[in-house]
């Protein structure tokens, strides 16, 4: 079974700008989770999408955004980008979004702001 | 809202000898509670969880953790490191819904 995988899995954007980064779950699995990590906060929950509906959000501003489709792939869009967004964009799926169950991390994507 | 402390930013370690990552957490419910790892350039890989029972419990590579419900401790040790072992090392919580709350990162550095 393929793993999760996360596209791209580097970017560089200029501030100001905004992107996309996607997220394809394992297949079956209908929850989603992204991530942020960076040295300075950690890794710090953004949101989580299960069956296309955003179920819990952490707290980021409302430029982080998200959505997932029926096929259960996911994205994440930061608008106006800030120089403290570079970070290492990490998804997580996992197979009914239980409380405790096992999520599975993808390699991540690596958003470098200039 | 539940918390994470990892009391040790850096581990080394010489190769064959044990390690012990410690992992303290507070929260005002029942939690479920994580070890994961993380190689250079990688995503999170699960080591083991606790969700109920047994206070010991056994992860993948040897790696062991003990739930400790008075002390709020979830420590982690593995008898025997190797070379392989080098990574970082999160300890993670999460309450009645999926959201997970890491702690800072435990970096170990096995040397031969």
């Amino acid at each position: 079974k393929a793993g999760v995988t996360q596209t791209p899995r580097y970017l560089i954007k200029t501030r100001g700008q905004q992107v996309t980064l996607s997220c394809s779950p394992i297949s079956g699995h209908r929850s989603v989770s992204w991530y942020q990590q960076t040295p300075g906060q950690g890794l710090q929950f953004l949101f989580e999408y299960f069956s296309e509906t955003q179920r819990n959000k952490g707290n980021f501003p409302g430029r982080f955004s998200g959505r997932q489709f029926s096929n259960s792939r996911s994205e994440m869009n930061v608008s106006t980008l800030e120089l403290g967004d570079s970070a290492l964009y990490l998804c997580a799926s996992s197979s009914d979004g239980r409380a405790g169950g096992e999520q599975y991390f993808g390699p991540g994507t690596r958003l470098t702001v200039t | 809202a539940q918390s994470v402390t990892q009391l040790d930013s850096q581990v080394p370690v010489f190769e064959e000898a044990p390690v012990e990552l410690r992992c303290n957490y507070s929260s005002s419910v029942s939690v479920y509670l994580f070890w994961y790892v993380q190689y250079p350039n990688q995503g999170l890989q699960l080591l083991l969880k606790y969700l109920s029972g047994s206070t010991l419990v056994k992860g993948i590579n040897g790696f062991e953790a003990e739930f400790n419900k008075s002390q709020t401790s979830f420590h982690l040790r593995k008898p025997s490191v190797h070379i392989s072992d080098t990574a970082e090392y999160f300890c993670a919580v999460s309450e009645n819904d999926y959201k997970l709350s890491f702690g800072a990162g435990t970096t170990v550095t096995v040397r031969a």
